[in-house]
């Protein structure tokens, strides 16, 4: 089955204490993404990945670390994570072309930082 | 930032109604996408439109894509309360963006 796997669902944390969220997918997908979900603010891009070793910054990569090591693997890192970074994040992956079609979520990562 | 608006930002309509959201982006894109959202969970794909095309259908979804006006509007007829959730469009230019979403809700 199709899929993109995030880890952990849910995580509490404190404040500075490093973490990572590990995203996996099996489509072969060369392009990952992560996102943050808050309310009123729709999904906002926090890093992207076209292959592998190629990352780039989205809308708001600060606080924020990723790597692309191999294809299927694209984990989140929060070397100091701080309360503002209390949110609802999403891994997503497709296919790079000029006419991508349709992107794959992962069921989401719910981080509370206290 | 690149991302795409919604219109309304919020819907509740009777089940059986039609529902339509409109969605409107800033740049030229590829293609423009559907998603919805059921509370909390991962977003899951309903429609593509590519740029080249001005109509599409999926079931009880039509969407529209007007790309001189960059706007776009999802169409759900004889909405159900199972439509309950909330709608994004995302636009493909090298990167996908995300709008705001649109909060459906369908009264049984």
């Amino acid at each position: 089955e199709a899929q993109v796997t995030q880890n952990p669902r849910y995580l509490i944390t404190v404040t500075g204490k490093k973490l990572t969220v590990t995203c996996s997918q099996n489509m072969n997908h060369e392009y990952m993404s992560w996102y943050r979900q808050d309310p009123g603010l729709g999904l906002r891009q926090i890093y992207y990945s076209m292959n592998v070793e190629v990352t780039d910054k989205g809308d708001v990569p600060e606080g924020y670390k990723v790597s692309r090591k191999e294809k299927r693997n694209f984990p989140l890192i929060l070397e100091s994570p701080s309360p503002n970074q209390t949110s609802l994040y999403f891994c997503a992956s497709s296919l790079l072309s000029g006419d991508r079609g349709r992107a794959f979520f992962g069921q989401g990562t719910r981080l509370t930082v206290v | 930032s690149q991302q795409g608006e919604e219109d309304p930002q919020a819907l509740s309509i009777q089940e059986g109604e039609n529902a339509t959201m409109n969605c409107s982006y800033k740049t030229s894109i590829n293609n423009l996408q559907w998603y919805r959202q059921n509370s909390g969970r991962g977003l899951v794909h309903l429609i593509l439109i590519r740029s080249n095309e001005r109509e599409k259908h999926s079931g009880r979804l039509r969407v529209t894509l007007d790309t001189s006006k960059k706007s776009s509007s999802l169409l759900i007829t004889a909405s159900r309360a199972a439509d309950t959730a909330s709608y994004f469009c995302a636009t493909d230019r090298n990167q996908f963006y995300f709008g705001t979403g649109t909060s459906l809700t369908v009264i049984p």
